[in-house]
């Protein structure tokens, strides 16, 4: 069965970072890509940005450049995403999810559990 | 503001149709891009509900349908039921932007 499980909540503080996991299980780690994924209290989905397991290729929103970083661990099959310099804005749920296909664009599932993430000093 | 327009709200009855549009530019959907939509329901993860602008997953009853024309892509909903109360999402990728994008979501009352 196709899992992917995220790691737990966090509290942090504004100007902290924060890194999240999310391990995949089910399927052969480095032949789909994953995206990241969040969603603030009352508002909509929001696209981060998107991982290569097999290289590590990455590409992120504009909105969030330079402030993300998004990593795979094959020998784990983990994936990472830290993000710094945290403002209240920030506090949210956020997915990691895997695309459909590994060859073509069908969308994303599975959908991890979701990681909530507060920001508040 | 999304790239990807869609009415915050619809509602209809129990049984009734409904559908939810999805209004994008030529650097998405009015390009080669697919459309793939989500149902998130409170409380839960969201879930795939068409890809590939008229493709059902597995599991996905057939009271779900898409469908997509130039920059317009359609959700459609048959014989409405409580359980479909949830807020639905498009999603494609934009080619000025170099991202994959959603739309703001379209909340679904049963009335």
């Amino acid at each position: 069965q196709v899992q992917m499980e995220q790691s737990g909540a966090e509290v942090k503080e504004p100007g902290a970072s924060v890194k999240i996991s999310c391990k995949a299980a089910g399927y052969t780690f480095t032949n789909y890509h994953v995206h990241w994924v969040r969603q603030a209290p009352g508002q909509g989905l929001e696209w981060m940005g998107i991982i290569n397991p097999s290289d590590g290729s990455t590409s992120y929103t504009q909105k969030f450049q330079g402030r993300i970083s998004m990593t795979a661990d094959k020998s784990v099959n983990t994936l990472f995403m830290e993000i710094s310099g945290l403002e209240s804005d920030d506090t949210a749920l956020y997915y990691c999810a895997r695309e459909r296909a590994d060859s073509s664009q069908e969308g994303l599932d599975p959908w991890g559990q979701g990681t909530l993430v507060t920001v508040s000093s | 503001q999304s790239v990807l327009t869609q009415p915050p709200s619809v509602s209809g009855a129990p049984g009734q149709r409904v559908t939810i549009s999805c209004i994008g530019t030529n650097s998405n959907l009015g390009d080669i891009y697919d459309v793939h939509w989500y149902q998130h329901l409170p409380g839960t993860v969201p879930r795939l509900l068409i890809y590939a602008n008229t493709h059902r997953p597995s599991g996905v009853p057939d009271r779900f349908s898409g469908s997509k024309s130039g920059t317009l892509a359609s959700l459609a909903i048959t014989g409405l039921q409580a359980e479909d109360e949830a807020d639905y999402y498009c999603q494609s990728f934009d080619n000025t932007l170099s991202a994959w994008v959603f739309g703001g979501g379209t909340k679904l009352t049963v009335v």
